[in-house]
């Protein structure tokens, strides 16, 4: 039972341009959402997070929007750049694990072109 | 920032044998450590909470007795692999909060190949 599904394995995007990545979430417990991303043989860098009294989250050209009546949350990144390529995964936790144990999703690699 | 260090990096080991894996918080105590597990081109899955100074809590279908772990300090938790087989073999990562409400950090990963 996936409770994080990113159904996009990978996602293509030219240089400069905007790159979305989405995820969608079953379980209405979870209340805490993060981004990470993950080159090869690497351990996941964390990127952004939102809480679920949010709608939105900016950090940079990173930015999280939630919609919670759709479990749905997404990854905007503008402009792209090429040191953008990696696998990125989204994370939830559910309510009062306070972000401790995180259920991932199964990842989606960006490669941004030049 | 928060530094999470995990060692070794990579490990070769024969089937039978046992294989210790060292998390460390670098610059802040964490009383809770957690291990996942990747296999390629999958998610990360969430094996074990590792607690200082008590039992580990273990995720469904992960086997205690074959993944030990053990949380003897506030900055140090180590995950031993006893007598791996080659589905094992995989990449073990593990993570830990620093204090406040900061997001979890991860390790570099351990690529464990049994062979």
């Amino acid at each position: 039972d996936q409770q994080v599904k990113q159904n996009s394995p990978s996602l293509s995007v030219q240089e400069g341009r905007i790159s979305i990545l989405n995820c969608d979430y079953t379980n209405s417990m979870f209340d805490y959402f993060l981004w990470y991303k993950k080159y090869p043989a690497e351990g996941p860098t964390f990127l952004i997070s939102i809480s679920s009294i949010k709608d939105k989250n900016e950090d940079g050209r990173f930015t999280v929007f939630l919609n919670k009546s759709a479990k749905h949350l997404s990854l905007h990144i503008v402009p792209s750049q090429p040191g953008d390529s990696a696998v990125y995964f989204c994370a939830a936790s559910l309510r009062g694990n306070q972000g401790g144990k995180l259920i991932f999703g199964q990842g989606t690699e960006l490669s941004v072109k030049p | 920032g928060a530094v999470v260090s995990q060692h070794p990096s990579w490990v070769i080991c024969k089937s039978g044998t046992s294989v210790k894996i060292e998390c460390r918080s670098l610059d802040f105590q964490a009383t809770t450590m957690f291990w996942y597990r990747q296999f390629p081109k999958q998610s990360l899955m969430l094996m074990a909470t590792s607690n200082e100074g008590s039992k580990a809590t273990y995720e469904q279908g992960v086997e205690k007795d074959k993944f030990l772990i053990n949380h003897a300090s506030l900055t140090l938790s180590t995950l031993t692999v006893t007598s791996a087989h080659p589905e094992d073999s995989s990449f073990y990562i593990c993570s830990a909060r620093p204090p406040g409400f900061a997001p979890l950090h991860f390790g570099n990963g351990t690529r464990l190949t049994v062979t």
